[in-house]
């Protein structure tokens, strides 16, 4: 699995654009990107995958250059509650679907 | 709609006593399971995970031990618990065939080894 770099932590406030980067310099061609989202005593949520370009949800963006070794991935309009730890993952799903967290980048909204 | 359970979700044990940890998924069939544990202020790390009944891989050599008596039951077990034991303990399950970065968690027990 690509190792990963992405902030320790960020600060934003409410009704901003929040952008948190990941590194994954070794990214091999079929890993795709994926990033997890987990509030203080509960399991992480996936939130959004990718391979190339930019997908779109319900809840994030998520822009790929084209070399692919880097993610950003775009909250909108933050509000209180997105306050998480946000995690970035790359590997290949394949089958058996081993998941290696990294620290994540801590988010703290404020009013 | 698929829904995952664990309990239970509190639990003090003492160090030495054993552990069983019970995590079940409704709604699917054949998924992929997993056990993650996270110590405080740590990021999870992946215990134990199963692709099918019987089939465990062990990712982390420790006095811990899983299983999958059924297609959607995943147990976490140990004989005597350490200290170091003490954590939350999360369940996931997963479709594979290439969607298994996709998973979902369960609530969690967050254990502690007194």
């Amino acid at each position: 699995l690509a190792k990963t770099t992405q902030p320790i932590s960020m600060d934003s406030y409410e009704g901003q654009e929040v952008n948190i980067t990941c590194s994954h310099n070794n990214i091999a061609t079929n890993d795709y990107i994926t990033w997890y989202q987990q509030f203080p005593s509960q399991g992480p949520r996936f939130i959004i995958q990718g391979y190339k370009t930019k997908v779109t949800n319900e809840v994030a963006s998520l822009f790929i250059p084209a070399d692919r070794k880097s993610s950003t991935l775009s909250l909108p309009r933050v509000s209180l509650s997105d306050t998480a730890v946000y995690y970035c993952l790359v590997g290949y799903p394949g089958n058996t679907g081993k998941l290696i967290f990294g620290q994540g980048t801590t988010l703290q909204v404020k009013p | 709609s698929q829904t995952i359970h664990q309990w239970p979700a509190t639990l003090v044990q003492p160090v030495g006593s054993p552990l069983s940890l019970e995590c079940t998924v409704e709604g699917t069939s054949n998924p992929n399971l997993y056990w993650y544990r996270q110590a405080a202020g740590r990021g999870l790390q992946l215990l134990f995970y199963s692709v099918g009944i019987g089939q465990i891989s062990s990712e982390v050599p420790q006095n811990l031990s899983a299983s999958r008596p059924q297609d959607r039951q995943f147990i976490l077990s140990s004989k005597k618990l350490l200290l170091s034991d003490s954590g939350f303990y999360l369940c996931a399950w997963t479709l594979g065939q290439g969607r298994a970065y996709e998973q979902y968690f369960g609530p969690g027990t967050r254990l502690t080894v007194t």
